[in-house]
């Protein structure tokens, strides 16, 4: 594919339920980065995975996040027990590898409505 | 923890007109800064970066941003806005001790008018 990849593009859930959403990164990028944006706020990081090293959690916003990388290609990111404040736009980026100098491309995003 | 101000949330502009929007970063230490786009419909993609040397940084579609070290600053500037500049446009650095994990201003709308 010519760029980032998200799945699905939209998704509305009820309060309680577990959502899982989906990055495929440009091919023979190493490093995947999730990040969300709530309404009226800028974009959070959440979750960095470079090469197969340890992904970097920090900015996950509690235990209910987790995230995973097979292969070292796609991600999904998945919600557990959703709640209303998890209602965002989810994006995700991939870089060549890491660090400032590698330019991350973002893709299109999932927008999560959580009723 | 350092953060980005983006202090203008809503800009509107007509065609011709000159464009500066402000960026400020609260971080002493060296910074790498970014400033990213979204058109309408589009991707979030990556509009200009500075690291190091020159702090007048050029980008693409004719924008500029300079790092100002002493205001904290990364401001980004266009001398003349076209409609098709219409978006919305972030501001970004790299989270403290890190190289990669970024965090992002609020980012500002600008809407330029025929």
């Amino acid at each position: 594919g010519a760029g980032v990849s998200q799945s699905p593009s939209n998704k509305v859930t009820e309060k309680g339920k577990d959502v899982e959403l989906r990055c495929d990164p440009i091919s023979g990028h190493t490093a995947l980065y999730w990040y969300r944006q709530s309404l009226g706020q800028g974009l959070e990081f959440l979750i960095y995975f470079q090469g197969n090293s340890a992904p970097d959690k920090s900015g996950l916003p509690s235990d209910r996040f987790s995230a995973e990388r097979t292969g070292g290609s796609v991600s999904t990111l998945t919600i557990q027990r959703t709640q209303q404040e998890d209602s965002a736009v989810y994006l995700c980026a991939s870089s060549l590898a890491g660090g400032p100098l590698n330019e991350q491309f973002f893709g299109p995003g999932t927008r999560l409505t959580v009723l | 923890a350092q953060s980005v101000s983006q202090h203008n949330h809503h800009v509107i502009l007509s065609e011709a007109a000159s464009l500066e929007l402000g960026c400020n970063y609260s971080y002493g230490g060296t910074v790498n800064l970014f400033w990213y786009v979204q058109y309408p419909g589009q991707h979030l993609q990556l509009l200009l970066k500075y690291f190091s040397g020159d702090p007048l940084v050029k980008g693409i579609k004719g924008f500029e941003a300079e790092f100002i070290k002493s205001k904290f600053s990364f401001n980004l500037r266009k001398p003349s806005v076209q409609w098709s500049d219409t978006a919305e446009y972030f501001c970004a650095l790299p989270l403290a001790g890190t190289a990669s994990k970024l965090t992002f201003g609020t980012g500002t709308r600008l809407q330029v008018t025929l």
